[in-house]
């Protein structure tokens, strides 16, 4: 099967940066994807890995690490706005099926 | 260019009907999957059609099920309703893979 860990609740302040860690066991894997999902609205995409290294947008960025299983978003110059969940979700079945994190409530305070 | 669409965006079932819920992607985009979000389980995979085709499934009974059609347009079914379903269902969609999936507003079903 496949599983996920992510840590169920991160508090930082704004303008702060922020770390949310992510591992995974599975097989088929394709990739790793990031979802932001605020209260009461849908999930949006924020960044997918599929190699390992950095990649950046804007003030996101995202981390893969294939051989540990591992992979981070880190949030920069935190905004009130950013208060939200955030999913990994490990992309499998050759790239059609994702599988998601419990997510993390990250909470940003003034 | 519109989001995902989803209708109904609100049902109230009584425990034993069945339910349909519909979802119209971007326009060109050709896969869509479902899920089921809860607050104990999060967000579960149901399934994922392409051009018609279911390409994965989920670990859901087969009271659940979906189709899509020929202009990309899915559904998915719901029989014999338990309380256990009330969820809010959501619909994603991509234009070939789910590298980078866009939601809709799904759905939120409650069952009593």
């Amino acid at each position: 099967g496949q599983s996920l860990e992510q840590p169920s609740e991160v508090t930082a302040v704004e303008g702060a940066i922020v770390q949310i860690n992510c591992t995974y066991q599975t097989s088929g894997f394709y990739g790793l994807s990031w979802y932001q999902q605020h209260d009461g609205g849908a999930p949006t995409f924020l960044s997918y890995n599929a190699l390992d290294g950095l990649e950046e947008t804007g003030r996101f960025s995202s981390f893969l690490s294939r051989s540990d299983s591992y992979g981070y978003l880190l949030l920069q110059e935190l905004q009130m706005k950013d208060s939200a969940s955030y999913f990994c979700a490990v992309v499998t079945g050759g790239g059609n099926k994702l599988t998601f994190g419990t997510g993390t409530q990250l909470k940003v305070e003034l | 260019k519109a989001g995902v669409t989803q209708t109904p965006r609100y049902l109230i079932k009584t425990r034993g009907q069945q339910v349909t819920l519909s979802c119209s992607p971007i326009s060109g985009h050709r896969s869509v999957s479902w899920y089921q979000q809860t607050p104990g389980q999060g967000l579960q995979f149901l399934f994922e059609y392409f051009s018609e085709t279911q390409r994965n499934k989920g670990n859901f009974p087969g009271r659940f099920s979906g189709r899509q059609f020929s202009n990309s347009r899915s559904e998915m079914n719901v029989s014999t309703l338990e309380l256990g379903d009330s969820a809010l269902y959501l619909c994603a969609s991509s234009l070939v893979d789910n590298t980078e999936a866009f939601f809709g507003q799904g759905t939120r079903l409650t069952v009593v």
